[in-house]
This record gives structure tokens, C-alpha cells and sequence, in this order.
């Protein structure tokens, strides 16, 4: 069946460090998110890419969505204390959201 | 969001009770999700509903149960809890139009089975 499958699970960094979390799918996606998740919150949806190669930005965080719409990345530039939370991708195919499993960021100060 | 509303927000209860989790929403949007959080595994899909007439199962729908009895509002149910279902439960909306709009979430309810 359709799976999503994100790495790292967890990534510790010293503030000022980049950092990168991966997805990758079984098949080809429609589109996919990206949505943040601040400890003991909820799910809060980032940004959405659609179309084969995109590339969007958003201040220090940059999202790519790979050729083939099976891959993307999330990239923070220069992390902040504020970006600790946990990241998840959600690829959408079949009326459906298959949510990768999630990084954990850690941004020691 | 406040505008998608999840009670109650936690729950103890033993093996064997039946348990209904409400899921209300302000935002006027037709399609609610309910997803259980597990850590390490993410966010699962459970049930999901296009509209008041139409629901679907997701990846794991056993055990579980679902009534939409208005467009704003979506119930899960687990007929008789088993300790495996401890987790926490997300229900979230999104809009009908174009295709898979970004979902809004509840504050979630955080379920322990004994």
C-alpha cells in the first residue's frame, strides 16, 4: 500500500546549524505538505507543493518537491530556538493523506 | 485552531468501555478526518468523511467506528476499548474544493486505556 517514509526520526542541532528532513513515497504523489507540530501541540499545516520540481520558500525554511513527485525535503536555514517541534510531511494520492512518521528537532541554544 | 473543537481533551478509562470522542467545527468545511498519533509512527488515518452522507475507512479502521451528524460535527467511537488504542486522536477539516486543501487541526485528545 502507500507509504510515506521520512528520515531522520530525530535531529539534534546547535542554534545557527541547518537542518534537513526527508520524505520519500511508494508511488507518485498528487501533491504534497508539510506541517509543523510544537511539543504538546497540534498539527499545523506549512505549505503545499503541486507540481514536478517545485521549489518554495518561506523566510529561513525552504521546500522541494522532487521531479518525479516521490520525494521532498524541508530545509531550515540557521535554526532557531523557535523551530523545535516535530515536522511531518503528508503526501496526497486517492482522496487521501498518507502523513510520514515525523522529524523531531532539537535546536540547543 | 479554536475553530475546530475536540472533547474531552483527555481520557483514563479501562478495557472494555465503550468511548465517544466529539469533534465540532466553525469553519464551514465539508471533509473531517479522524487520525491517531503514536510516537514514532505519525499520524494514521482512522476515518475520514467527504460530507454528511459519505464515509470512508482509512488504514486502520478496526475497532474503530464514526457517526457524522452534521456537516460541523464528526464522533469516533471505540465499541469496546482495548490498552492498544492508548494514543492520541487528531480530528481535523478541510476544505471540499480543489485538491487535498491543507487540514486544520484539533487540540487533539490524549486517550489512555487501562
Amino acid at each position: 500500500g502507500q507509504q510515506v517514509m521520512q528520515i531522520p526520526q530525530y535531529q539534534h542541532v546547535q542554534e545557527g546549524e541547518d537542518f534537513t528532513t526527508y520524505c520519500n513515497s511508494s508511488t507518485t504523489l498528487s501533491n504534497i505538505q508539510w506541517y509543523k507540530q510544537r511539543p504538546g501541540g497540534h498539527p499545523v499545516f506549512l505549505i503545499q507543493l503541486v507540481k514536478s520540481g517545485e521549489v518554495k520558500k518561506q523566510k529561513r525554511l525552504t521546500f522541494q518537491f522532487g521531479e518525479a513527485k516521490k520525494n521532498s525535503s524541508l530545509h531550515i536555514t540557521a535554526t532557531q530556538t523557535t523551530d523545535v517541534g516535530t515536522y511531518f510531511c503528508a503526501g496526497y494520492n486517492f482522496n487521501k493523506f498518507y502523513f510520514g512518521s515525523g522529524t523531531k528537532l532539537n535546536v540547543k541554544p | 485552531d479554536a475553530d475546530v473543537t475536540q472533547t474531552p481533551r483527555n481520557r483514563i478509562t479501562k478495557t472494555g468501555k465503550r468511548i465517544m470522542l466529539e469533534c465540532s467545527q466553525t469553519k464551514g468545511h465539508d471533509r473531517m478526518y479522524w487520525y491517531r498519533q503514536d510516537p514514532g509512527l505519525g499520524l494514521r488515518l482512522i476515518y475520514y468523511s467527504f460530507d454528511v452522507k459519505d464515509i470512508n475507512k482509512g488504514e486502520i479502521s478496526d475497532g474503530y467506528s464514526v457517526s457524522r451528524q452534521a456537516q460541523a460535527k464528526f464522533s469516533l467511537s471505540l465499541e469496546s476499548a482495548i490498552p492498544n488504542q492508548t494514543a492520541l486522536y487528531f480530528c481535523a477539516t478541510s476544505e471540499k474544493t480543489g485538491m487535498g486543501q491543507p487540514q486544520h487541526f484539533g487540540d487533539g485528545t490524549r486517550l489512555s486505556i487501562l
